[in-house]
């Protein structure tokens, strides 16, 4: 079965940092971009970040550009994304995605950026 | 950045047909943006139906179908159930950066 699983969501003040984590099983995560998409409560998708199979190819959304960084360990099978300087319109859910065609879902870890 | 435009809401009867659209600030909407599709149901994580354009994934109900029209993407739900009734939100590609439009809320009444 597929699964990806998000974890490393929670409550940090304006300024902070956050490391989420994106783990894959089921398929083979090593052969496959992996994405990151934000969705702010009871509002749209928004594209934060994805990065190709290697780690080498990386894309930022414009508003996180400079302060997140979005990684890979394809021994571990996971995908990361380390947030800083996190802002209040940050928050939201954190979803990974990938498999080829966006194929793959995660449930998403809710990510508040409040004081 | 281009803006991506849909239908905030749209209302289908049970058994009919609809079509949702997504339209770029940026001009015509074409092939090479690879136009995805994706539903999501209250509560659940985002589900992908179609991509570039008109390919569906195995679980995409073959009444569903993506088709480029009048210079926009679209998306047709053919026979609508029940199940159908969701929030559907489109996505193009600029240049390697990925622009979601705002979503559709379809309801199926």
């Amino acid at each position: 079965e597929v699964q990806l699983m998000e974890s490393g969501g929670g409550l940090v003040q304006p300024g902070g940092s956050l490391r989420l984590s994106c783990a894959a099983s089921g398929f083979s995560f090593s052969s496959y971009w992996m994405t990151w998409v934000r969705q702010t409560p009871g509002k749209g998708l928004y594209w934060v970040a994805n990065i190709d199979q290697d780690g080498n190819e990386r894309y930022y959304g414009d508003s996180v550009k400079g302060r997140f960084t979005i990684s890979r360990d394809n021994a571990k099978r996971s995908l990361y994304l380390q947030m800083n300087s996190l802002r209040t319109e940050d928050t939201g859910v954190y979803f990974c995605t990938g498999g080829g065609y966006n194929k793959y879902w995660g449930q998403g870890t809710l990510v508040t950026v409040s004081s | 950045q281009a803006v991506v435009t849909q239908e905030p809401s749209l209302t289908v009867s049970p058994g009919g047909t609809v079509t949702l659209t997504c339209g770029s600030s940026a001009g015509d909407v074409t092939s090479g943006q690879d136009p995805y599709w994706y539903q999501q149901r209250p509560g659940q994580a985002p589900k992908t139906l179609i991509y570039a354009t008109s390919n569906r994934h195995s679980w995409t109900p073959a009444r569903v179908s993506g088709s480029l029209l009048g210079g926009k993407a679209a998306l047709t739900l053919s026979g609508a159930q029940p199940e159908d009734e969701a929030d559907y939100y489109c996505l193009l590609l600029f240049d390697g950066a990925w622009v979601f439009g705002g979503g559709t809320k379809l309801t199926v009444l």
